[in-house]
C-alpha cells in the first residue's frame, strides 16, 4: 500500500448527478495533486494543492470543483459531467519544498474509476 | 505547448531481452521522475533525475538525464515477466509536470 487512499472505487453516474470523490494520504505530506487518466492519453494533472493552497489549475472545466480542507484530505466534486469525462481519476501525495514549489516523488492512491452514462 | 513526448507506445520482448523507453521535452526541464503502472494498477514512483548528465540504476534499471535536461531514458537489462507494465516519464518545468504518454511493455515468456 502506498499510504494514499481513494474512495469510492468505481463511480457510475448520470450527467445530471453530483458526486464527490474522496482521496486521504496518510503520509504526511504537503502536497496532493488530482489527474486523470484516458486510454491511450498522457496523465493529465488537473489541480494540485501544495501546503493546502491551490497551486495549479489546468484549465479544467468547472464542473470539477476541487476541495482541499487539510493537508491530508482532497476532494474532487462532481456535478453535470458528459460522456467524456469517463476515466480513472488519480490522486497523488508528495512532500515537496516548504516554500510550496514542487518537485516531490508523488505516491498514487489507487484511483476511482468513473463512468459517466 | 509544452510536451513530453515517449517513445515507443508499445514494446513486446522475449523475456531475456533488454528493452529501452525514450522521453523528449520540448523544453529544459528541473527534474525527471519514472513510473511504473502494472495492468490494473496505480503509477508507482521509480527514481527521480536532477542533474545534467545524471545516471542511476537500481538493479536491472538503468536511468539518464539528458546534457541539455530535455530527455531521459530507461533501460531494462535482461527484461522479466515482473517487468511487465507501463512506464511514465514525468517532466517537472516550474511547477508543473507533464507525464509522457508511456511505454507499454509486454514480456513474452
Amino acid at each position: 500500500e502506498t499510504g494514499v487512499t481513494q474512495t469510492p472505487r468505481h463511480l457510475v453516474m448520470g450527467m445530471t448527478n453530483k458526486k464527490s470523490l474522496k482521496c486521504e494520504q496518510h503520509l504526511g505530506h504537503n502536497a496532493m495533486y488530482w489527474y486523470k487518466q484516458s486510454a491511450k492519453k498522457p496523465l493529465e494533472l488537473m489541480f494540485v494543492y501544495s501546503l493546502e493552497e491551490r497551486v495549479e489549475n489546468n484549465s479544467v472545466p468547472s464542473r470539477f470543483s476541487p476541495e482541499c480542507p487539510n493537508s491530508s484530505h482532497l476532494f474532487l466534486h462532481l456535478h453535470t459531467l458528459q460522456p467524456e469525462d469517463s476515466a480513472l481519476y488519480l490522486c497523488a501525495s508528495s512532500q515537496d519544498r516548504a516554500s510550496g514549489g514542487l518537485g516531490g516523488e508523488q505516491y498514487f492512491g489507487p484511483g476511482t474509476r468513473l463512468t459517466v452514462t | 505547448g509544452q510536451q513530453v513526448m515517449q517513445i515507443p507506445q508499445y514494446q513486446h520482448v522475449q523475456e531475456g531481452e533488454d528493452f529501452t523507453t525514450y522521453c523528449n521535452s520540448s523544453t529544459t526541464l528541473s527534474n525527471i521522475q519514472w513510473y511504473k503502472q502494472r495492468p490494473g494498477g496505480h503509477p508507482v514512483f521509480l527514481i527521480q533525475l536532477v542533474k545534467s548528465g545524471e545516471v542511476k540504476k537500481q538493479k536491472r534499471l538503468t536511468f539518464q538525464f539528458g546534457e541539455a535536461k530535455k530527455n531521459s531514458s530507461l533501460h531494462i537489462t535482461a527484461t522479466q515477466t515482473t517487468d511487465v507494465g507501463t512506464y511514465f516519464c514525468a517532466g517537472l518545468t516550474g511547477n508543473q509536470f507533464y507525464f509522457g504518454t508511456g511505454t507499454s511493455l509486454t514480456v513474452i515468456p
